[in-house]
This record gives structure tokens, sequence and C-alpha cells, in this order.
């Protein structure tokens, strides 16, 4: 099956520091790529997704990410992070040639902004 | 705005007990998902559906079941609840191959 590995199980960053949260996947062959935030008590919100084109893709709250095929990365960033950024982000990868219609999450990164 | 919702925030249960998780979305898409989660395992999805009375087992499907009778509507069931099954329930929809949409999820206590 696809696996997804979020490197990162915590980050502390201070507020207004740049921030990269990793993700890499197993799946070499075409898959969508999405990241989600989970603020405590929360479902999960869609940050910004990659489906196909420029691999460079922007979501909300000024966040981005950057599809890597050759490395099978797709890592988050933010170039200046806020206290209500503080939340935890998951990587998740659909479609390629293990089942289209599954989902696989990583195990979450917790983002931890300090004034 | 896609709106799924999920029966309980919160829902505290006896071991052996029968419970019912429910979830409602008001997009009409075809495909709806339970997941659980746990501290430092991300979601693991439990099972999914394609549309009504179809699905497929998950990965962690052992101890459920599901229903789908109505597009809109997905149950989780936890035939016999186990302390193992206490969670934090998560559900989604989505159209085939577009983004997951979420319900606030169920945090379920088992004693």
């Amino acid at each position: 099956a696809q696996s997804v590995t979020q490197l990162d199980s915590q980050v502390p960053v201070f507020e207004e520091a740049p921030v990269e949260l990793r993700c890499n996947y197993s799946s070499s062959v075409s898959v969508y790529l999405f990241w989600y935030v989970q603020y405590p008590n929360q479902g999960l919100q869609l940050l910004l997704k990659y489906l196909s084109g420029s691999t460079l893709v922007k979501g909300i709250n000024g966040f981005e990410a950057e599809f890597n095929k050759s490395q099978t990365s797709f890592h988050l960033r933010k170039p200046s992070v806020h206290i209500s950024d503080t939340a935890e982000y998951f990587c998740a990868v659909s479609g390629g040639q293990y089942n289209f219609n599954k989902f696989y999450f990583g195990s979450g990164t917790k983002l931890n902004v300090k004034p | 705005d896609v709106k799924v919702t999920q029966s309980s925030r919160y829902l505290v249960k006896r071991t052996g007990e029968k419970v019912f998780l429910e979830c409602v979305q008001d997009m009409d898409h075809e495909n709806m998902f339970w997941y659980r989660q746990d501290p430092g395992l991300g979601l693991r999805l439990i099972y999914f559906s394609y549309d009504v009375k179809m699905k497929e087992k998950g990965d962690i499907p052992e101890g459920y079941s599901v229903s789908r009778e109505k597009k809109e509507r997905f149950s989780l069931i936890l035939e016999s609840a186990s302390t193992n099954q206490t969670s934090m329930y998560l559900c989604a929809s989505r159209f085939w191959g577009e983004t997951q949409y979420f319900g606030p999820g169920t945090r379920l206590l088992v004693l």
C-alpha cells in the first residue's frame, strides 16, 4: 500500500519565523497530494492540494507547497507564521497505482508557534 | 460550502454496547469515508462507500460495520464496543477523485 511519511512529529517555531513541514510518499506513479490542518477539537480542513499543473501550489492562510516528483515529496511552507497557525498538519495522498479512491494520511506534525 | 455533520461530538459508552455513529453530507457526494484518529498514528481508514449500499473495507475494519441506505448518510456501527475503540472518529465525503471534506469528529470513550 501507499505510505506517507511526515518526518517531524512536532515543530516548535517562533512567531514571524519561516517554517517547513516535510512530507514524503512512497508511490512514484501519478498521485494527488493534499495538506490538511486540524485545530484542537475540530475536523480536518483543506489547506491546499496538488492535482496537476504547476508544481508550486498556494493555499489558504499564506501556506504553499511544492510537489517534487523525483524526490516524491510535498513539503509545506510558510514564510512567516502566526500564533493562530498552531495546529496539527496532515499530509495525504490519493490515487496512483494502489487505489484511486483511497486516501493515505501521514501521522501528522504538530506546529507550535511561540510568541 | 460543503457541510458534513456528525451526530455527536462526544459520546460515552460501556463495553459491549452497540454504538451507532452517523454522518450526513449535503453535497450529493458519491464517496463517503470513516476514519479513526489516534495520537501518533494519524488517520486510519475504517470503511468507505462509493455509492448507496456499496462499501469497501479500509485498513482497520475489524470490530466495525457500516451502512449506507441513502446517498447523504453513512453510518458506522460498533457491534460490541471495546475499550480499544476509544478514539476520535472522523467522517468525510467527496466526489470521485476530488478533495475530501471532513466533519467535526466524534470523540468516543468506551468504559
